[in-house]
């Protein structure tokens, strides 16, 4: 069975200081992972998928195959960084296309 | 681009009664539409995926006869909450995949309130 795991709901920073937003997965083969964002009263949005290896926002998340983790992390957390953050995987896209699997997601606060 | 809608953003309805929402895709086609329930402060729930012309695929535990959901062409799903009750009460998400490259875009929402 495939599971996404964000150990933490809640995760509070102040400007400027590094943030890493942990999620942790198991899957028996090759997923591909996400994170998206979901800023307040918005729709959620994609912010960056392993497989694209690019940087969004400031924000890069590399896949750890042997941890099974694909944390997020951005060097100096700003203010409109604030909103809920979701890890999700999906199998590889050839055998059932994109059906999405979500951590439970992490609330990010950062504070002037 | 990759614009996609709900109608109705909120709804109250009755217990008992049916209630109908609608997703559409409004500046692409999508291959597949997705259903999501999402409780207050918890994460979404894959309800289901369609395939335009063709049977949902319901997760598991999803009564398939309460959600009732039609993928009618590439940029409407309907979902269909019949005899609704109050535990019903949700926000409800969809999502559709550009095919192309399997990224989804989501919906913003629909909030569903039976009383």
């Amino acid at each position: 069975a495939q599971r996404v795991t964000q150990p933490e709901k809640l995760l509070s920073v102040f400007k400027g200081a590094p943030v890493e937003l942990k999620c942790n997965y198991s899957y028996s083969g090759s997923p591909e992972l996400f994170w998206y964002v979901q800023y307040s009263r918005q729709r959620l949005q994609l912010l960056l998928r392993h497989i694209s290896r690019e940087s969004i926002k400031g924000f890069t998340a590399d896949l750890n195959k042997g941890e099974t983790s694909f944390h997020l992390k951005k060097p100096f957390a700003q203010e409109e960084d604030s909103a809920m953050y979701y890890c999700a995987l999906s199998p590889p896209r050839e055998t059932s296309g994109s059906r999405l699997t979500f951590g439970e997601g992490t609330q990010l606060t950062v504070n002037p | 681009g990759a614009v996609v809608s709900q109608h109705p953003s909120w709804v109250i309805c009755k217990s008992g009664t049916s209630v109908k929402i609608e997703c559409r895709s409004l500046d692409f086609q999508a291959t597949t539409m997705f259903w999501y329930r999402q409780f207050p402060k918890q994460s979404l729930m894959l309800m289901a995926t369609s395939n335009e012309g063709s049977k949902a695929t319901y997760e598991q535990g999803v009564e398939k006869d309460k959600f009732l959901i039609n993928h009618a062409s590439l940029t409407l799903s309907t979902l269909t909450v019949t005899s609704a009750h109050p535990e019903d009460s949700s926000f409800y998400i969809c999502s559709c995949d550009r095919s192309y490259n399997y990224e989804q875009y989501f919906g913003p929402g629909t909030r569903l309130t039976v009383t």
